[in-house]
């Protein structure tokens, strides 16, 4: 079983204010990710991360940042919370360099709601 | 774009019978293909993995893959009950990132 875990579980909170995701994992996997899906909707990635102090952005914009200090350590802060993200964030994290084995374990997600 | 596609669903088979689980992708540099099984209101798990043509069998699932026809497929044996969920079909080129299909929706009745 994958050793990834987010934090909260459930977040409800009012608009305009500042939130961060916590995501970390024990697997000493240098690629990281965030995902974000909404109910019956595929996942969208929003960034991800090649290893310490490497940052990318995915397809979707959700005007968030990320940072990555650790390796084990990949948080997601929402600067200013808006009820257009409402969703369900996944963290997951994958053994870069590892060609076609390269498989993607996720944590258990963060179910946010902005009102 | 890379798109990676696969039929809503729901799809309903009765307990016993075989489920089968299409995904076709556009890209054609696609070099690593995936099966994730996600239940409602959990994250995705993986189940199956496959990168040459033919077929990978593990337990009650085969996952087979055609490269020239782009697509791959996820059947599953003796469907049970708590095979009902979400199938996510995942395509990588080497180096790249995953693309997720929309996923196919499972209902085994009892």
């Amino acid at each position: 079983e994958a050793d990834i875990y987010q934090t909260p579980r459930y977040l409800v909170i009012g608009t305009g204010k500042k939130i961060t995701l916590e995501c970390s994992q024990t697997m000493g996997h240098d690629k990281m990710y965030w995902y974000q899906q909404d109910p019956g909707m595929e996942l969208h990635l929003i960034h991800y991360s090649y290893g310490v102090n490497s940052t990318e952005k995915g397809d979707l914009s959700s005007e968030s940042t990320v940072s990555r200090i650790r390796t084990e350590h990949f948080p997601l802060t929402l600067e200013s919370a808006r009820p257009s993200h409402t969703s369900q964030y996944l963290c997951a994290s994958s053994e870069f360099g590892t060609g076609f084995n390269e498989k993607l374990f996720f944590g258990s997600g963060t179910q946010l709601s902005v009102l | 774009q890379k798109e990676v596609e696969q039929n809503s669903g729901p799809l309903s088979v009765p307990e016993g019978a075989i489920a089968s689980l299409n995904c076709t992708y556009s890209d054609r540099g696609s070099q690593s293909f995936f099966w994730y099984r996600q239940y409602s209101g959990k994250s995705p798990e993986l189940i199956m993995s496959i990168y040459s043509n033919g077929d990978k069998e593990d337990g009650r699932f085969t996952a087979q893959l055609n490269k020239a026809s782009q697509y791959v497929s996820l059947l599953i044996r003796d469907s049970q009950p708590s095979d009902s969920a979400t199938y996510l079909c995942a395509v990588r080129d080497y180096g790249q990132n995953f693309v997720f299909g929309p996923g196919t929706r499972l209902s085994v009745l009892p």
